[in-house]
């Protein structure tokens, strides 16, 4: 079974600073993707970010980059130089069928 | 990126009726689509999975004769609510992707249901 993990309902960081939202995941697929969204209040889901379970180097798009560590099954998202603009819920998902995680909340600080 | 519409964004429905809920690529053929369900500051929960010409597969726990899924064409899918029920009222997702970028799910801005 596919499973996911968000450990932190909620997070405040100070904006201008980085902040690391965790994840961990469950699968028994040999080669499988992980993925992050943004929710904000609006209700849009927004991807920011993709990793491969096969992929070398772990994953970066601008400000935001995925601490990746397979062994421990797990799939960090960095956000660097927090904008308030981040605040919103954040999602990890795993699979074809996107089993997604429990969110967290993210709330940026002035 | 590609786009994905929802109609409508909201609707409101009295108990015992039928809600229809489109979702439609705009700029790409999907060859699979999926509908979540979202409960207010709670996660996207998966209800089924749709490919086109076929039948939807359907999560665990999931009505099959509740939420009707027809995905006729490869831009368009939907889901019915029949006899919607106060406890239907929830935020509904659709995503939809790619064969070969099947990496890259598109989601929907969400249809928000209420049943009064």
């Amino acid at each position: 079974a596919q499973k996911i993990t968000q450990t932190q309902p909620g997070m405040f960081v100070q904006e201008k600073e980085a902040v690391t939202l965790d994840c961990t995941y469950d699968t028994s697929d040999p080669s499988y993707g992980l993925f992050w969204y943004k929710q904000p209040s609006s209700g849009e889901m927004i991807f920011l970010i993709y990793q491969g379970s096969y992929d070398q180097q772990n994953a970066t798009e601008g400000r935001y980059s995925l601490n990746f560590q397979k062994a421990r099954k797990s799939a960090n998202l960095v956000i660097s130089a927090s904008q308030l603009g981040d605040s919103a819920m954040y999602f990890c998902a795993h699979g074809n069928q996107f089993y997604f995680g429990t969110g967290t909340s993210l709330t940026v600080i002035p | 990126g590609a786009v994905v519409s929802q109609h409508p964004s909201r609707v409101i429905c009295k108990s015992g009726t039928s809600v229809k809920i489109e979702c439609r690529s705009l700029d790409f053929q999907a060859t699979t689509m999926f509908w979540y369900r979202q409960f207010p500051k709670k996660s996207l929960m998966l209800m089924a999975t749709s490919n086109e010409g076929s039948k939807a597969t359907y999560e665990q726990g999931v009505e099959k004769d509740k939420f009707l899924i027809n995905h006729a064409s490869l831009t368009l899918s939907t889901l019915t609510v029949t006899s919607a029920q106060p406890e239907d009222s929830s935020f509904y997702i659709c995503s939809a992707k790619f064969f070969s970028r099947a990496y890259e799910q598109y989601f929907g801005p969400g249809t928000r249901l209420t049943v009064t």
